[in-house]
């Protein structure tokens, strides 16, 4: 069965650390990939998507996500996390055209001033 | 990207009765989602519902229990019923819009006693 996999379910860092969350997926196929955030109080939004082309990828606030195929994994990096950046980051993975998406169990990620 | 927004937001309902939740959507959207965020989990799929046809139903999930209507391009409901504790969650709705990006709702918090 397809799975993604999150490795860290909490991270706890400081202001102006560097942030980089783990993503792997289990699918030989084509993938579509994203990250979403959740903010506290706030619902899921997009930070940033792959689909082909240049594997690392930019998204909104700062975030950046590097595709490594051979790895199958998503990785998603911030060189440094602010005290807003604290929230719940999901990756999720689309394998076929109709948008299923499968999610992983989600990171909670909580910077401290 | 469409802004969707969610009746109720939340609600507390005893074991065995059923509750009706609203999706609607700023704009046209062929394809809608059901998804289910349970209590420290990530999300799963409910279903799929476009205008048109019946809801397609992931493993796991039966229209019985489940019940969806989609009538237009910009409306869809989903039906808890004869709820248990067990159905306590975070159910959200979300579409897909031709960019092939899915947007999310703001979920309807349900409890169950």
């Amino acid at each position: 069965a397809q799975s993604v996999s999150q490795h860290n379910h909490h991270v706890i860092l400081s202001e102006a650390a560097s942030l980089e969350l783990g993503c792997n997926y289990s699918y030989g196929g084509t993938v579509n990939l994203f990250w979403y955030v959740q903010y506290p109080g706030q619902h899921l939004q997009l930070l940033l998507k792959y689909f082909s082309g240049d594997p690392l990828v930019k998204g909104i606030k700062g975030f950046e996500a590097e595709f490594i195929k051979s790895k199958f994994s998503f990785n998603l990096r911030k060189p440094s996390v602010q005290w807003s950046d604290t929230a719940e980051y999901f990756c999720a993975v689309k394998t076929d055209s109709w948008g299923k998406l499968q999610f992983g169990a989600g990171t909670q990620v909580v910077v401290t001033p | 990207s469409a802004v969707i927004s969610q009746k109720p937001s939340r609600d507390i309902c005893q074991r065995g009765t059923s509750l009706t939740i609203q999706c609607q959507v700023d704009s046209q959207v062929t394809m809608m989602f059901w998804y289910r965020q349970q209590p420290g989990q990530s999300l799963t799929l409910i279903a799929t519902a476009n205008q048109g046809s019946e809801a397609t139903y992931e493993s796991g999930f039966v229209i019985d229990k489940f019940p969806i209507s989609r009538p237009n391009l910009t409306f869809s409901t989903l039906t808890v019923s004869n709820m248990s504790p067990e159905d306590s969650s975070i159910y959200l709705c979300s579409v897909e819009e031709s960019s092939y990006e899915q947007y999310f709702g703001p979920g309807t918090r349900l409890t169950v006693t």
